[in-house]
């Protein structure tokens, strides 16, 4: 089936600082999404994309849909102890694909 | 509050024994999902529902079965043919499997199955 590759793979910041994963595809996707998964819990989505070049954002949080259909980032601006968590990126066609996930670890 | 339930939360199991995963949603959403989570790895797909007494495979069903008997409920069967299967496991819905709707996957909070 179709990978998504995200990286990095885990970060380690200093609250206040700024955040930046991404994801990328050998397969176009129609939708890219992203999610957070804090320890123990299951996945809750933050920012739904649906066009390609769109940018939103959410908060703190904003994400963009590449151009190419092919690939996604999330940024997070002043980070903060609760932004801790597992960050998923995800493509939609007629199924759904999932990233690997950047584990995020903030340091008060 | 509207949401889905997993149970239990946490389930040892010997090898070799059959364990059923609950998940029940009160959302009146259409279509169900299953998924498996491993260290490192993406969420993995097992089996999927759109409607009542009908589902499909995913891309790891071998080992597992599921039913749908009611919308609100879709239970996971972990069978003693699924060769590994200590994971975390969560159950999602959506209101529809096209559509805008189908993007908003809702997850319960996930069952941690480990073999003994």
């Amino acid at each position: 089936g179709q990978q998504l590759n995200q990286s990095p793979q885990s970060m380690f910041i200093q609250e206040g600082e700024d955040v930046s994963m991404n994801c990328t595809s050998s397969s176009i996707f129609n939708t890219w999404l992203w999610y957070k998964q804090d320890p123990g819990e299951g996945p809750v989505l933050l920012i739904a994309l649906y066009k390609a070049g769109e940018l939103t954002s959410n908060g703190r949080l904003t994400a963009q849909f590449g151009i190419t259909r092919k690939d996604s980032f999330l940024n997070i601006s002043a980070s903060i102890p609760s932004d801790v968590g597992i960050y998923f990126c995800a493509g939609r066609n007629n199924d759904m694909r999932f990233g690997a996930g950047t584990r995020l670890t903030v340091k008060p | 509050d509207g949401g889905i339930t997993q149970s239990p939360k946490y389930l040892f199991r010997k090898e070799g024994q059959n364990v059923t995963l609950s998940c029940e949603q009160n959302l009146n959403h259409d279509a169900m999902y299953w998924y498996r989570q491993d260290p490192g790895q993406g969420l993995r797909l097992i089996y999927y529902s759109q409607i009542v007494n009908d589902f499909q495979k995913g891309d790891i069903a071998e080992g597992y079965s599921v039913s749908r008997e009611k919308k609100e409920s879709f239970p996971l069967t972990v069978t003693s043919a699924q060769k590994n299967p200590t994971a975390f496991y969560l159950c999602a819905s959506t209101r529809d499997i096209r559509g805008s709707g189908a993007n908003v996957l809702t997850f319960g909070a996930g069952s941690r199955l480990t073999v003994l």
